[in-house]
C-alpha cells in the first residue's frame, strides 16, 4: 500500500501570512498519462471534506485562487498565500493511483 | 447540482450486520465510480472500499475484505455497503463519495455526501 505523509500535523498561522503543507508519497503518483494522483480537501469543522486541488495542481471550480498545489512524483506541497480565517479545518492529501487509495494523517490549520 | 445522501447508520452490537445506502442525483450515475470513506470519532479521514461504473471491479482496505461488499443498482442511482461482523473499531461517520471517473482505480474523489454515523457497542 502507498503510505501518505504529511507535515506540519499542526500549523497556527497569522491570517495575511502564507501557509505550506507538505505530503510525501511512498512511491510515484505520476501515471502513464503524465498526471500526478494526488488530491487535496480541506474538512471544514462540522462539514464533509471538500475538494481543492486535484491531479496535484489542478484547482476545483470555486476554490480561491491563494491556494496552490505543486510537486510531483513523491514530493507535494499545497500553498496558501495568504491565510483568511475561513481556511481553518483539516487539511489532506490523497493518492488515487492505486487501490487502496490512501489518505495523509491530515495537517489542522489554526489561525494565532 | 451533485448531491449524495447517506443512511442507514445506526447504533449496532458487536458482530452485527449494517447495511448503509447512498443516493445520488445531479450527474449521470452510470458514468462515475464510487467510493466509501470512513472517519472514526476525533480522526482522520480512513479509504474504506470503491466500485467501478458498472459494479464489475471493487477494491477494499484491509481491514474490511471479506467483512464489507460494496455494490451499486444504477437503475435507482444507489450505492450500497453491506458490513457484516462488525467490530468496535468499525465505529465511524461513513461517507459516500463521487470519483471524477468511471474506473476503478478512478482519477479522484470530487464530490461527498454528509455521512451516516455507524456506533457499533454493546
Amino acid at each position: 500500500d502507498i503510505v501518505m505523509t504529511q507535515s506540519p500535523l499542526s500549523l497556527p498561522v497569522i491570517p495575511g501570512e502564507p501557509a505550506s503543507i507538505s505530503c510525501r508519497s511512498s512511491q510515484s503518483l505520476l501515471h502513464s498519462d503524465g498526471d500526478n494522483y494526488l488530491t487535496w480537501y480541506l474538512q471544514k469543522p462540522g462539514q464533509s471534506p471538500q475538494l481543492l486541488i486535484y491531479l496535484g495542481s489542478n484547482r476545483a471550480s470555486g476554490v480561491p485562487d491563494r491556494f496552490s498545489g505543486s510537486g510531483s512524483g513523491t514530493d507535494f506541497t499545497l500553498k496558501i498565500s495568504r491565510v483568511e480565517a475561513e481556511d481553518v479545518g483539516l487539511y489532506y492529501c490523497m493518492q488515487a493511483l492505486q487501490t487502496p487509495c490512501t489518505f495523509g494523517q491530515g495537517t489542522r490549520l489554526e489561525i494565532k | 447540482e451533485v448531491q449524495l445522501v447517506e443512511s442507514g447508520g445506526v447504533v449496532v452490537l458487536p458482530g452485527g450486520s449494517l447495511r448503509l445506502s447512498c443516493v445520488t442525483s445531479g450527474f449521470t450515475f452510470d458514468d462515475h465510480s464510487m467510493h466509501w470513506v470512513r472517519q472514526p470519532p476525533g480522526k482522520g479521514l480512513e479509504w474504506v472500499s470503491m466500485i467501478s461504473w458498472d459494479g464489475i471491479t471493487t477494491s477494499y482496505e484491509d481491514s474490511v475484505r471479506g467483512r464489507f461488499t460494496i455494490s451499486r443498482d444504477n437503475t435507482r442511482n444507489s450505492l450500497h455497503l453491506q458490513m457484516n461482523s462488525l467490530r468496535r473499531d468499525d465505529t465511524a461517520l461513513y461517507f459516500c463519495a463521487k470519483d471524477r471517473g468511471a474506473l476503478a482505480p478512478g482519477y479522484y474523489i470530487d464530490s461527498w455526501g454528509q455521512g451516516t454515523q455507524v456506533t457499533v457497542s454493546s
